[in-house]
């Protein structure tokens, strides 16, 4: 156990729907990413947020969407779901931001299926 | 954009063997992470390099950070079954932006 927990572990859903991925990260992290990796793949950065403010967005497409809370769990939305969603999307957390995050503890991933 | 080249992209290796991995940004960078990823796991940190010239080693594994710090390498000595998995880097530019490189998997035969 990383510390860093997502759920749902898989989901399967149809083109066209929306989904929410959650991620609560390790305790005193301030800091959380998302992460897509399709099949085979390496990691393609989404975005993250910092202590509840969204700090750096990668090649994350318009339908989809996140937030950080209060409490410093994050979700991200997937919306208007196609094939080519489908893959692992994995959340990481960071004690700091930028240069001072030393290293991303990874949760287990969610794996999105879209049929 | 900042970019993060790995090579190679796949290496397979008879156990015993040697192996290495190599790490190019086409940018200057503030530190560099390697992570390591099990088959059907998830990306776990291994170290951080910070310093120019910087060599750490974790048992069989030496990691380099580049006198330039533009470049990095992983290598593992005497590959064992257990060190199967994707390694990846990621590299974190003075803009304060992280990019993982692509990985290489690594498969050992026993």
């Amino acid at each position: 156990d990383s510390g860093v927990t997502q759920t749902p572990k898989h989901l399967i859903t149809a083109t066209g729907q929306r989904v929410t991925l959650r991620c609560s990260p390790r305790s005193g992290d301030l800091s959380v990413y998302w992460y897509q990796q399709s099949l085979d793949q390496g990691l393609q950065f989404l975005i993250q947020y910092y202590n509840g403010e969204e700090r750096a967005k990668g090649n994350i497409l318009e339908r989809f969407s996140a937030q950080q809370f209060p409490d410093l769990h994050s979700e991200l939305n997937l919306s208007s779901l196609e094939l080519g969603d489908s893959a692992l999307y994995f959340c990481a957390s960071s004690v700091g931001t930028g240069e001072l995050s030393y290293g991303y503890t990874f949760g287990s991933g969610t794996r999105l299926t879209v049929v | 954009g900042q970019q993060v080249m790995q090579i190679p992209q796949y290496q397979h290796v008879q156990e015993g063997e040697d192996f290495t991995t190599y790490c190019n940004s086409s940018t200057t960078l503030s530190n560099i992470q390697w992570y390591k990823q099990r088959p059907g796991g998830h990306p776990v940190f291994l170290i951080q390099l910070v310093k120019s010239g910087e060599v750490k080693k974790q048992k069989r594994l030496t990691f380099q950070f580049g006198e330039a710090k533009k470049n990095s390498s992983l290598h593992i000595t005497a590959t064992q079954t257990t060190d199967v998995g994707t390694y990846f880097c990621a590299g974190y530019s003075n803009a304060g932006k992280s990019t993982f490189g692509d990985g290489t998997t690594l498969t050992v035969k026993p």
